[in-house]
Formats: C-alpha cells, sequence, structure tokens
C-alpha cells in the first residue's frame, strides 16, 4: 500500500486560511469516508483533528475542516494561530489497513 | 481520563526480538480495537497493524513491510496490548505508539517508546 500524498509545506499568516491536500486512490481515500487528520508539534504524539472526512472530535476549534472530492482529501485551517505551526498527516483506511501520508509541515508567518 | 502507557523500548541487535507493551486506563479496554503506529527519526507516522476487540473476533492485520514479522495481541484482564517484534531490522528503528483504533480514527494515543535496532 503506497503512502498517500501530501505537499512536504505550506504556510499562512496569522488569520489567513491554508489547505493541505491529501491525495490517494480509488482503493483508500476516493472508496471509503474513513479519512483522519492528525496534527503532531515536535516530540509529541499525534492528536486526531478531523476524522470521517469532516467530523471533529470534542475540543478540537471549529478553525479547523475537512473535505474530499474524489481521490482528494482536504484540511482547511481558518484563521491560522501560531499554535497551528506542527506537522499534519492525513489517513485512510484501505481495505483493512491503514495507509498514512507522508506529512505536512505548517508554518505560520 | 483515558490513558496509554507504552514500555519495553530498548536497544536490539538486528535479527532480534522484543515485546513492547501498552497499558490501558481510563476507557472499557475490552470493548477497545487497537492498533500500533510508529514513528523512525524524522520520518511520518507508519501504521504497523491492528486488533480488534474479541468480541469482533479479536482479528489481526498488519502493514506489509512487518506481515510475518510482527504479532499485536492483547490482555483484556491487565488492560494491556502487546506487539511482538521478530527478525528486527535496522529499518524497524522507530517510536512505536500504541493508540486507539476505528478504521483510520485513532483518538487516543500513547506518549510512544523508542525501539532501536542497531549491531
Amino acid at each position: 500500500q503506497s503512502a498517500l500524498t501530501q505537499p512536504p509545506s505550506a504556510s499562512g499568516s496569522p488569520g489567513q486560511s491554508v489547505t493541505i491536500s491529501c491525495t490517494g486512490t480509488s482503493s483508500d481515500v476516493g472508496g471509503y469516508n474513513y479519512v483522519s487528520w492528525y496534527q503532531q508539534h515536535p516530540g509529541k504524539a499525534p492528536k486526531l483533528m478531523i476524522y470521517d472526512v469532516n467530523k471533529r472530535p470534542s475540543g478540537v476549534p471549529d478553525r479547523f475542516s475537512g473535505s474530499k472530492s474524489g481521490n482528494t482529501a482536504s484540511l482547511t485551517v481558518s484563521g491560522l494561530q501560531a499554535e497551528d505551526e506542527a506537522d499534519y498527516y492525513c489517513s485512510s483506511y484501505a481495505n483493512r489497513n491503514v495507509v498514512f501520508g507522508g506529512g505536512t509541515k505548517l508554518t505560520v508567518l | 481520563e483515558v490513558q496509554l502507557v507504552e514500555s519495553g523500548g530498548g536497544l536490539v541487535k538486528p535479527g532480534g526480538s522484543l515485546r513492547v507493551s501498552c497499558a490501558a486506563s481510563g476507557f472499557t479496554f475490552s470493548s477497545a480495537w487497537m492498533s500500533w503506529v510508529r514513528q523512525a527519526p524524522g520520518e511520518g507516522l507508519e501504521w504497523v497493524g491492528r486488533i480488534l476487540s474479541k468480541t469482533n473476533g479479536g482479528t489481526t492485520d498488519y502493514a506489509a513491510p512487518v506481515k510475518g514479522r510482527f504479532t499485536i495481541s492483547r490482555d483484556d484482564s491487565k488492560n494491556t496490548l502487546y506487539l511482538q517484534m521478530d527478525s528486527l531490522k535496522t529499518e524497524d528503528t522507530a517510536v512505536y505508539y500504541c493508540a486507539t483504533y476505528y478504521y483510520s480514527r485513532s483518538e487516543f494515543w500513547g506518549q510512544g517508546t523508542l525501539v532501536t535496532v542497531s549491531s
């Protein structure tokens, strides 16, 4: 199972919006509505930000939103804040396996 | 409060074996589906495998790079998840996280335990 494709980096100024893409295939992203997004700060465990394409766990700000079109999922962070600077990983269910994206480093300028 | 605490990491030689554990508390472990995810130094996340609850058959699935070498098991009486790693390779060097699992959704994670495979 190949990793999902994410851009290695993204950036935006405080208050702006940024969107991170995650491209897979019809065997993973396109085949199931089981896409999740994780935020990871250096030296910390990942934190679930979005699951089932567009659902937010309790406690995650509504500045974070998810969507999917075909084989590509997206994470949008609106109203960027300094604490949003982190690595972001998408993941998808894929026929009894899970596949992750390579990660995107989000920089808040 | 949900807690997952990994232990058992360390240095092992190529070809060797190691078992890491994950002690769970704060939720009904016996009903939970659980997974292992690893992260090599400076690299991204990689799914290792998962185990369903005994109610759902207790079945396991593994990522291709570890299939046949790694075994996930659980002891519901001890609220503990295990990862037995055999025939270890240098490329298995990583921080190993246990996490709750429901398809691609892992809501709770441990702090990770470092496994280093080196001669």
